[in-house]
């Protein structure tokens, strides 16, 4: 697998906190995406951070790459009810044509 | 408006039967995904097309096969379906080239196979 070996985790809190996911990947990568699938749709892309970026910000969410540790994380700031959904992480393939998920983190905000 | 549309969007068969799920884009994308989703094993890549009569096999494509005849359109077949093809289903599609690698989802089908 081009991802580390995290399981589904899942993560509740309340609206207003802020929170952090974290996936770690094993193969070198030029871009690392985020992608968040709310219930019943399909995912959407949310943020990407390439190699020579250290942290992208949009609105509230804030992506940063390790390439030293070979890692990424996305951070959402005072969330919403409405940031409830899972996340997944994605890198391409070398050829680009594929992507490479990760297992997913689901996010439950309440109010 | 970029865009991709699945159907059905619900479908129920019986083990045997034939399923076909049909894609559409219209963003003129030369790729085109069909990914299976069964709860805590994320996304699975079933097959990608590269463009008109150009498919290939993903991570896990027994079972199925796949048809694209205009660029705009994927369609995912399953011959004699059997329960454990019960999923939700995504198509998704993506521009050749293009230095993000975004790949665009449907929104899915649920197919349950009895």
């Amino acid at each position: 697998s081009q991802w580390g070996e995290e399981n589904l985790q899942a993560l509740s809190i309340q609206e207003g906190e802020d929170v952090t996911m974290n996936c770690s990947y094993k193969t070198y990568t030029t871009v690392v995406q985020w992608y968040r699938q709310k219930s019943g749709k399909g995912p959407a892309l949310i943020i990407l951070i390439r190699s020579n970026e250290r942290e992208k910000r949009s609105g509230r969410l804030r992506a940063t790459l390790d390439t030293s540790s070979q890692s990424s994380s996305l951070s959402i700031t005072g969330t919403l009810a409405t940031d409830t959904a899972v996340y997944f992480c994605a890198t391409p393939t070398s050829s680009g044509q594929k992507l490479v998920f990760g297992q997913g983190t689901i996010l439950k905000v309440y109010l | 408006d970029m865009k991709v549309t699945q159907m059905p969007r619900y479908l129920i068969k019986r083990m045997g039967e034939n399923v076909l799920l049909e894609c559409g884009q219209d963003m003129s994308h030369e790729t085109m995904y069909w990914y299976r989703q069964d709860p805590g094993l994320g996304l699975q890549l079933i097959y990608i097309s590269y463009d008109v009569d150009s498919n290939s096999e993903g991570d896990i494509p027994k079972g199925y096969r796949v048809s694209r005849k205009k660029r705009e359109h994927f369609s995912l077949i399953l011959d004699s379906a059997k329960t454990n093809q019960t999923s939700v289903y995504f198509c998704a599609s993506s521009l050749t080239g293009g230095s993000s690698y975004e790949q665009y989802f449907g929104p899915g089908t649920r197919l349950t196979v009895l």
